[in-house]
């Protein structure tokens, strides 16, 4: 049973295309976030929802929208994709908000072409 | 400035010998500090914390970090390395409890194993 799963794993995509990445976990808890893994290897905190409720929301282009439909579940929707967009993107949950153990899910490389 | 810092980027330790990963931080608040490590094509599986208490740290695989207040480090130690250890170690910083705050995370030390 995986703990945080994201799907799906490779999304290859050409500019303009609108795409959606999906977290799930199964660890009951109230923390859910999105990190981006560019090039380098660099982690950045995107976004972060505590049930449900959006609590962090770094400097990122409002074509990144998150939704939270329950705890457990966290998306990611990007419009109008840009060559820049090529990341990993890595759904995490921690028990609660602040710095917690996170769980990280597997990943989601993003290519647009 | 909130930050971490890992002044390696890329370290290669023969298979048997010792390894320290360099992690220093500026943070406001009393911190929270963390090792994640990295495999190629996976997520990051957490080694080891400190949250208070014992100022060295154990962790899975062998490791341990020690937390030096005057000098905001936090390096990552092994004794003895294995060639299954090559990943991308990350150092992180955080506050727990608060709302609107989430770890930080250094830039990442590459870890080669010859053997």
């Amino acid at each position: 049973d995986t703990a945080v799963s994201q799907t799906p794993k490779y999304l290859v995509t050409q500019m303009g295309n609108d795409k959606s990445i999906k977290c799930e976990q199964n660890l009951g808890h109230d923390t859910m976030y999105w990190y981006k893994q560019d090039s380098k290897k660099f982690l950045k905190i995107m976004f972060s929802y505590n049930n449900k409720e959006l609590i962090i929301n770094e400097t990122v282009p409002n074509r990144f929208s998150p939704k939270s439909p329950d705890k457990a579940h966290l998306n990611l929707h990007i419009n109008s994709l840009e060559l820049g967009d090529s990341a990993v993107y890595f759904c995490a949950s921690s028990p609660t908000i602040g710095a917690n153990v996170l769980t990280f899910g597997a990943g989601s490389r993003l290519t647009v072409l | 400035a909130q930050s971490v810092t890992q002044p390696d980027i890329h370290i290669t330790v023969s298979e048997g010998a010792s390894l320290e990963l360099r992690c220093n931080y500026s943070y406001g608040a009393t911190p929270y500090l963390f090792w994640y490590v990295q495999s190629p094509g996976q997520g990051l599986q957490l080694l080891l914390k400190y949250f208070s208490g014992d100022t060295l740290v154990q962790g899975i695989k062998g490791f341990e970090a020690e937390f030096k207040r005057s000098q905001s480090s936090f390096n990552l130690r092994k004794p003895s390395v294995h060639w299954s250890d090559a990943a991308e170690y990350f150092c992180a910083v955080g506050a727990a409890g608060q709302a609107g705050t989430a770890l930080i995370f250094g830039k990442g030390t590459t870890l080669s194993v010859s053997s």
